[in-house]
């Protein structure tokens, strides 16, 4: 099946120590999203990718970055993380054709100590 | 400023209630709505697109409908079940292919 693949599900970090998380897809879709999504808060778009453009959120902290070095796969940097980056992280992707419809995957919970 | 609000933030019915969500957004000029399921811990499972033409979606026992005149959208739920818990998101495309999203409604049916 087509899908939107996470890795890893969990992740322990320590505080201020570089992290990198992993989403990769077989949709061969154009577009891949990541988000941060915070306990009991709405998911929030930190940046994304139509093809090779990086495009990044006006709010987001300059300790996250984000590495496209293909269509199948992204990544997402924490430079230092704090213990406020202690979140779901949601990778997501759409297709700039028909209905832009966005397909999540299964999502990472990083945890900083 | 483009917001998406969900009113009620938390419900708990018993099991075969029949149950509206709402979602609410500030701008009219919407390219489409997407109504999403999130079980505690996991990702998101995309449920119902409704394109901006398009004044509602069926898929089995949900029902999503769209006023882009009044900036809403409801999320019918027939016949509910526990299986059913979950929290429901409801995300707009205001263009630009990004979503934004509403705080979610928790759902509990009781069985």
């Amino acid at each position: 099946d087509a899908m939107v693949i996470q890795n890893p599900r969990y992740q322990v970090t320590q505080f201020g120590k570089p992290v990198t998380l992993s989403c990769s897809q077989t949709l061969n879709h154009n577009v891949m999203y990541w988000y941060q999504q915070k306990s009991s808060q709405a998911p929030k778009l930190l940046f994304h990718y139509y093809d090779k453009d990086f495009n990044n959120e006006a709010d987001t902290p300059d300790n996250f970055q984000s590495r496209r070095p293909n269509t199948s796969f992204c990544f997402l940097d924490i430079r230092s993380p704090g213990l406020g980056d202690a979140a779901m992280y949601l990778c997501a992707t759409s297709t700039m054709a028909l209905t832009y419809e966005q397909y999540f995957g299964p999502g990472t919970r990083l945890t900083v100590t | 400023k483009q917001e998406v609000t969900q009113i009620p933030a938390a419900l708990s019915v018993p099991e075969g209630e029949n149950l509206v969500l709402n979602c609410s957004f500030t701008d009219s000029a919407i390219y489409n709505l997407q109504w999403f399921r999130q079980d505690p811990g996991k990702g998101l499972t995309s449920l119902l697109l409704i394109q901006s033409s398009q004044r509602e979606q069926t898929s089995g026992r949900l029902n999503a409908s769209l006023d882009k005149s009044s900036g809403r959208s409801t999320l019918y739920i027939a016949a509910s079940q526990p299986g059913d818990s979950a929290t429901y998101l409801c995300a707009v495309c205001f263009g630009g292919n990004k979503l934004v999203f509403g705080a979610g409604t928790i759902l509990r049916v009781k069985s």
